[in-house]
């Protein structure tokens, strides 16, 4: 297994615009994590997957942040109406419905917005 | 909600020990641990789970006390290798987990 995947590493987007950040987990993991983390920051939970059912969304979450995972295997992350606060890195973790084995991490997607 | 830890940073001389805290205002279930160097993901290192013991390989543990809802990450001898952020996550009932602000580490020659 390759680890978790997340694709593209980095986007550079215009105020306003939509950017969809995909992750692919590792194949046996279940559960699938969405966080978000800023420069000197610890990773801020956005939302969690269990197979393809969203089990968890942050209140701090706007109604611009979608996420899908629908057929339990990998995720998208939508933002819409980008704004410059949401320039950040955007991790995708996965790990086994026990969670005793501790998160995989993939390498992230860092969002600018201009 | 977020656990807190401290320090917030720490310096090192190779060889020399260290002990990061990590603690909630709620019950926790489990308490992690990751370490994460400059432009690179976390990395898990270990996991301690309520009613469980004292973890650690090599010169890295951690304990757990349920009771103080707090962990704490001992460095031992601490080598280059050890530099980077570790925040410890914290969960209730094993689901979603919150992380710490982290605590930077330099380990100096």
């Amino acid at each position: 297994d390759t680890g978790v995947s997340q694709n593209p590493r980095h986007k550079i987007t215009k105020r306003g615009q939509n950017v969809t950040f995909r992750c692919d987990p590792i194949s046996e993991h279940n559960r699938l994590y969405w966080y978000r983390q800023t420069l000197g920051q610890g990773p801020e939970f956005l939302t969690y997957f269990q197979n393809e059912a969203q089990l968890e969304k942050s209140r701090l979450l706007s109604d611009r942040f979608s996420a899908e995972r629908p057929k339990g295997s990998f995720s998208t992350l939508e933002i819409q109406r980008t704004e410059q606060g949401d320039s950040a890195m955007y991790l995708c973790a996965s790990s086994r419905r026990d969670n005793n084995y501790g998160y995989t991490f993939g390498s992230g997607t860092r969002l600018t917005v201009v | 909600q977020q656990p807190v830890q401290s320090p917030q940073a720490v310096i090192l001389r190779e060889g020399e020990d260290a002990v990061i805290n990590c603690s909630s205002s709620k019950a926790l279930y489990s308490v992690h641990w990751y370490r994460q160097k400059h432009g690179e993901a976390p990395v898990f290192l270990m996991i301690l789970l309520k009613g469980g013991e004292q973890k650690g390989h090599e010169k890295i543990s951690a304990s757990f006390n349920e009771k103080k809802q707090q962990s704490s990450l001992y460095l031992t001898a601490s080598q280059l290798s050890y530099s980077g952020t570790y925040f410890c996550g914290t969960a209730n009932n094993n689901n979603d987990m919150r992380f710490g602000a982290g605590t930077r580490l330099t380990v100096k020659p």
